[in-house]
């Protein structure tokens, strides 16, 4: 199993330009997550699935949409990024949410300039 | 999911015995204690998980006293790879499950040479 996967690895942005987070899985998870990651701020949530078709927002939801229409990925789309952006963001899945065991993806730093 | 406390950092050195203890006075009846561990540049990865008493895995123990107020995770003999940065969550992964995991900023431990 590849586990979770994220796509790219790096990348840079222009204010206003848009773009889609790539996350995918091969464990079969019903429940995927986003969370962004700023230093000296922890994990925060952006946005969560608990299955294909629906999905709920975080702590910090604003600026990103998400969609998931399989059970394996789970894309984040930037519509007009800012630089309050800048972070890196990570996915996660498990079996279901809360305190069930998270699987993380190895992120995606992202530069809005 | 209940509000914990952990310390924002610790220091230590190779070969001692790290105790980390988070404080988690609201906890309720169905929750579970986890703690997660985060490398520079990574995600973060689970590390363990407990209702009571003493959990040990081939990484850490938990330890949970009677009230289950607070938990100390405890990493024994530790080396410069056990450099991270450690989060304590606790929440109810079953009623909980459709409930976002929450992170904190964690504690941020250092051990040297």
């Amino acid at each position: 199993n590849a586990g979770v996967t994220q796509t790219p690895k790096f990348q840079v942005l222009k204010t206003g330009q848009s773009m889609t987070l790539q996350c995918a899985q091969d464990m079969n998870h019903e429940y995927m997550s986003w969370y962004r990651q700023d230093p000296g701020m922890g994990l925060r949530l952006i946005h969560y699935s608990v299955g294909a078709g629906i999905t709920d927002q975080g702590e910090v939801p604003n600026g990103y949409n998400v969609s998931r229409s399989t059970t394996e990925d789970f894309p984040l789309r930037l519509l007009s990024a800012a630089p309050s952006q800048t972070s890196v963001y990570f996915c996660a899945s498990s079996q279901q949410g809360g305190t069930y065991e998270q699987y993380f993806g190895p992120g995606t730093r992202l530069t809005v300039t | 999911l209940a509000k914990t406390t952990q310390p924002i950092s610790m220091d230590s050195y190779e070969g001692q015995e790290v105790n980390i203890t988070c404080s988690h006075n609201n906890i309720a009846t169905n929750d579970y204690i986890t703690w997660y561990q985060q490398f520079p540049s990574q995600g973060p990865r689970f590390i363990i998980q407990g209702y009571k008493t003493k959990v040990t895995n081939e990484v850490a123990s938990l330890f949970i006293p009677a009230d289950r107020k607070s938990s100390t995770l405890s990493l024994p003999r530790v080396s410069l790879s056990d450099t991270a940065v450690y989060y304590c969550l606790v929440g109810d992964p079953i009623n909980q499950a459709g409930t976002a995991l929450i992170f904190g900023k964690g504690t941020t431990l250092s051990v040297s040479s």
